[in-house]
């Protein structure tokens, strides 16, 4: 069974930085491409980032572009997501979502529960 | 970027009725790399959709979809209570790998 699990959200100052992670088990973590989906308070789905199984290919929503870094350690079948110079406007409840392959074009088969981020004074 | 807008925003109907929603994309979403997800209050996302009209594992067969370009469709043919929930559509195919506004079906 495929299994995603979020963790590392919290409450942050504007300005700081947090990272998440994202722990999946249940199928060959190297073999399938990662993604990073946001949704905000009562709002709709963002995409954040994706990467590649391999690690090689990383992409990025504008609005994160040059703040966040998507990352992924095979060895420990765990996705990361390092989010620098927060601002209010990233307070989301953050979920990772596995790709159906590990190339670049991936529709996201399995989602874990998502993990809150709140950027807040 | 690819933009895609649902509509309607909301659609309103009882528990047997059709539903039809829409996603349009700012331009053509080449090889068809659609997908559509149900969302439930509380919950993540659950594929139903991928490539613009293939079903995936476990999804009803109610639930279908067409389209190619710039215009898709995802029809529930007889909505179950279970249906009520917002329904997004999301091209894969360019980054940012963006997603519709999303489409409530709520109960009338």
């Amino acid at each position: 069974e495929v299994q995603l699990l979020e963790s590392g959200g919290g409450l942050v100052q504007p300005g700081g930085s947090l990272r998440l992670s994202c722990a999946a088990s249940g199928f060959t973590y190297s073999d399938y491409a990662m993604t990073w989906v946001r949704q905000a308070p009562g709002k709709g789905l963002e995409w954040v980032s994706g990467i590649t199984g391999g690690g090689a290919g990383t992409y990025y929503a504008d609005a994160v572009k040059g703040r966040f870094t998507i990352s992924r350690d095979n060895s420990k079948n765990t996705l990361y997501l390092r989010m620098n110079s927060l601002r209010a406007e990233d307070t989301a409840v953050y979920f990772c979502a596995k790709g159906h392959y590990s190339g670049n074009y991936p529709y996201l088969d399995y989602w874990g529960q998502g993990t809150l981020v709140t950027v807040s004074s | 970027e690819i933009v895609l807008t649902q509509s309607p925003g909301t659609l309103s109907l009882s528990p047997g009725e059709r539903a039809t929603l829409s996603c349009r994309a700012s331009q053509s979403v080449s090889s068809n790399y659609l997908a559509w997800y149900q969302q439930k209050p509380g919950q993540a996302p659950r594929l139903l959709i991928y490539a613009a009209s293939n079903t995936a594992t476990g999804i009803p067969d109610r639930f279908s979809a067409s389209g190619s370009g710039t215009d898709f469709t995802l029809t529930i043919s007889r909505l179950e209570p279970e249906d009520f929930a917002v329904y997004y559509c999301q091209q894969y195919v360019s980054s940012p790998k963006t997603f519709g506004q999303g489409t409530k079906v709520e109960i009338k």
